[in-house]
């Protein structure tokens, strides 16, 4: 059974740092595209960050430069390393597999980030 | 990237159909037959519907179908349940360096 468990989320203040982890079971990280997308208190969807299977990574314009996306393979885990956070950070972030491009089949339950003084 | 355009709400009677509609651009919408949809239930993370247009996961029901015209894509359900209330959310891929432009979602009422 596919499962993803995110850890990491709380409350940190503005600048701070955080990273985020999705341990991984019932399939292999580094064999699929793995992406981050969050959801604003009452808001939409964003995606966040994708990792292909061949390593490559990408980001959207609102993290670009402050966050980095990575896998341990031995650990079958993703994880999201936040940097330099801000207000607007504040989200609810999901780790997703994407078995192909622009769609995302299993999501974890999200962890919460709340970047407050 | 901007957000792919969807209605705040729509609404319908048990029994019924609605459509869901979903904009984009020539740069995702309309470059690629790559748009997906996904329910998601208040507190819930977000469950995929339709990927590839018009492609139905295993376990999905076949009351839910997409399309897609030019830069429009659409969901569509028919049969309307009580338990089909929820925001809906379309996706596109936009390239390799834009892997998912989602809509802002629509909140689906069932009356």
């Amino acid at each position: 059974e596919v499962q993803l468990v995110e850890t990491g989320g709380g409350l940190i203040q503005p600048g701070g740092s955080l990273r985020l982890s999705c341990a991984a079971s019932g399939f292999t990280v580094s064999s699929n595209y793995m992406s981050w997308v969050r959801q604003a208190p009452g808001k939409g969807l964003e995606w966040v960050s994708v990792i292909y299977s061949g390593g490559s990574t990408y980001y959207a314009d609102s993290v670009k430069g402050r966050f980095t996306i990575s896998r341990d393979n031995s650990k079958n885990t993703l994880y999201l390393q936040m940097n330099s956070l801000r207000a607007e950070d504040t989200a609810v972030y999901y780790c997703a597999r994407a078995p192909g491009a622009g769609h995302f089949d299993y999501w974890g339950q999200g962890t919460l980030v709340t970047v407050s003084s | 990237q901007s957000a792919l355009t969807q209605p705040a709400s729509v609404s319908g009677s048990p029994g019924q159909s609605i459509t869901i509609s979903c904009t984009g651009t020539s740069s995702d919408v309309g470059s690629y037959n790559l748009v997906s949809w996904y329910q998601q239930h208040p507190g819930k993370a977000p469950k995929l519907m339709i990927y590839e247009v018009s492609k139905r996961p295993s376990g999905v029901s076949n009351r839910f179908s997409g399309s897609k015209s030019g830069n429009t894509a659409s969901l569509t359900i028919s049969g309307l349940q009580a338990e089909d209330e929820a925001d809906y959310y379309c996706c596109s891929y936009a390239g390799s360096s834009t892997f998912g432009v989602f809509g802002g979602g629509t909140k689906l009422t069932v009356l």
